[in-house]
């Protein structure tokens, strides 16, 4: 069983939909990530948090600790919000990264 | 100018040719990363290392070297490439203190097909 895991692994939605993307992870951990990879395959980061929530622009992070479990929330999707997005914990404070598998979302105008 | 930057962007070989990677940033930061990306597989660490004399193995090491030259560069060598080493190769640094202590920041990939 993976350390980390996402759901859904694929997910094509229309413009305007709202999107949730869902991580579980199995470590105790200081920090949780949300990663945006886009088609020409940079990574960055959109949030890291370690407890409740966090919201920038239509993109909105939650975690909750005694679940394990982490939730991204697209609202009013765009065909720009196309990519992989990747859940990462940090086990530690400081430790390496361990990445679930990505989901790749496709908004379609 | 991007603050971590890979070399090269895109890379096609042989099997049995020695490839390097390279990675430079300017963020000053201490712990730099290799990690490679598979479909499906999600990012995987090849090798880290915290200063320039501290060199770890990740979780997929065999078959890769790296060399910390300095601070600001970490260079990632295949010493005779295979074709299940076609991957997308990703280079990270983070910081020492304060929020950049948990975060990462990546450098654009290098794409690199074994022929």
């Amino acid at each position: 069983k993976n350390e980390v895991e996402q759901s859904p692994q694929n997910l094509t939605a229309q413009e305007g939909e709202f999107i949730t993307i869902n991580c579980s992870y199995s470590v105790g951990i200081s920090a949780l990530h949300w990663l945006q990879q886009h088609p020409g395959g940079g990574i960055v980061s959109l949030f890291m948090l370690s407890s409740g929530k966090k919201k920038h622009g239509r993109l909105i992070a939650t975690i909750n600790i005694q679940e394990k479990h982490s939730s991204l929330h697209i609202t009013a999707s765009h065909p720009r919000d196309s990519a992989v997005y990747i859940c990462a914990v940090s086990p530690g404070y400081g430790q390496n990264f361990v990445f679930g598998p990505g989901t790749r979302l496709s908004v379609l105008p | 100018d991007a603050d971590v930057t890979q070399t090269p962007r895109n890379r096609i070989t042989k099997t049995g040719k020695r490839i390097m990677l390279e990675c430079s940033q300017t963020k000053g930061h201490d712990r730099m990363y290799w990690y490679r990306q598979d479909p499906g597989l999600g990012l995987r660490l090849i090798y880290y290392s915290f200063d320039v004399k501290d060199i770890n193995k990740g979780e997929i090491s065999d078959g890769y070297s790296v060399s910390r030259q300095a601070q600001a560069k970490f260079s990632l060598s295949l010493e005779s490439a295979i074709p299940n080493q076609t991957a997308l190769y990703f280079c990270a640094t983070a910081g020492t203190g304060g929020r950049t202590y948990n975060e990462q920041f990546f450098g654009p990939g290098t794409r690199l097909t074994v022929l």
